[in-house]
């Protein structure tokens, strides 16, 4: 067990839908990064944040934003499905930035 | 110049053997390294890393040899065991926020 939490496990929504995927960090952990893991792409960082600010960018579609909130926790906004945003989206922490990152079990999205 | 590309894709070794796993990267900014363990269903789990440093870091059964001269580094598993029957994938940082880049993984299966 990685310290690491996420909500929920699992996710079946409809194309054109939003939903909201949350993290929360291990104790102490200020960084938390947001990776997407799919078959034909693999493991994607999409987006990090650092005590509350966001720090760096990655192959994150317009469609999807994030955000850190005081008590460090994070959401993952999904918005407009497609069909091919059904994946494994995985929050991961670390205390400090460039830090060892600590991965939660994921939330599998199903958009049907 | 982003990829980190890891081979095989996938392996398979008999139990007590030595499983070797390859990665080689272009980004000379990279400056972080560690090797993250999958099993089904759950998140990546961190294995081990090493930064340029040093040329090998050893961590019971499992050691990172690293070149940086040639922009390589590897995974050994000695005494595979079938426990280890996973999927491992390489990644690499650099620069202060620390994101991941992965390889795409390589799927060891380990045979008693």
């Amino acid at each position: 067990d990685s310290g690491v939490t996420q909500t929920p496990k699992h996710l079946i929504t409809a194309t054109g839908q939003r939903v909201t995927l949350r993290c929360s960090p291990r104790s102490g952990d200020l960084s938390v990064y947001w990776y997407q893991q799919s078959l034909d792409q693999g493991l994607q960082f999409l987006i990090q944040y650092y005590n509350g600010e966001e720090r760096a960018k990655g192959n994150i579609l317009e469609r999807f934003s994030a955000q850190q909130f005081p008590d460090l926790h994070s959401e993952l906004n999904l918005s407009s499905l497609e069909l091919g945003d059904s994946a494994l989206y995985f929050c991961a922490s670390s205390t400090v930035l460039g830090g060892e990152q600590f991965f939660g079990p994921g939330t599998r999205l199903t958009v049907l | 110049q982003q990829q980190v590309k890891q081979s095989p894709q996938s392996l398979i070794v008999q139990k007590g053997g030595i499983s070797i796993i390859n990665c080689a990267y272009e980004n000379t900014a990279f400056d972080y390294f560690p090797w993250y363990q999958q099993f089904p269903g759950k998140g990546p789990a961190l294995l081990i890393a090493i930064r340029p440093d040093v040329s090998e870091k050893k961590e019971g059964r499992f050691t990172i040899s690293f070149n940086k001269s040639a922009k390589q580094f590897s995974l050994h598993i000695m005494d595979s065991q079938p426990g280890d029957s996973a999927t491992y994938f390489c990644a690499a940082s650099g620069g202060s926020q620390g994101n991941l880049i992965f390889g795409k993984g390589t799927k060891l299966s380990v045979k008693p």
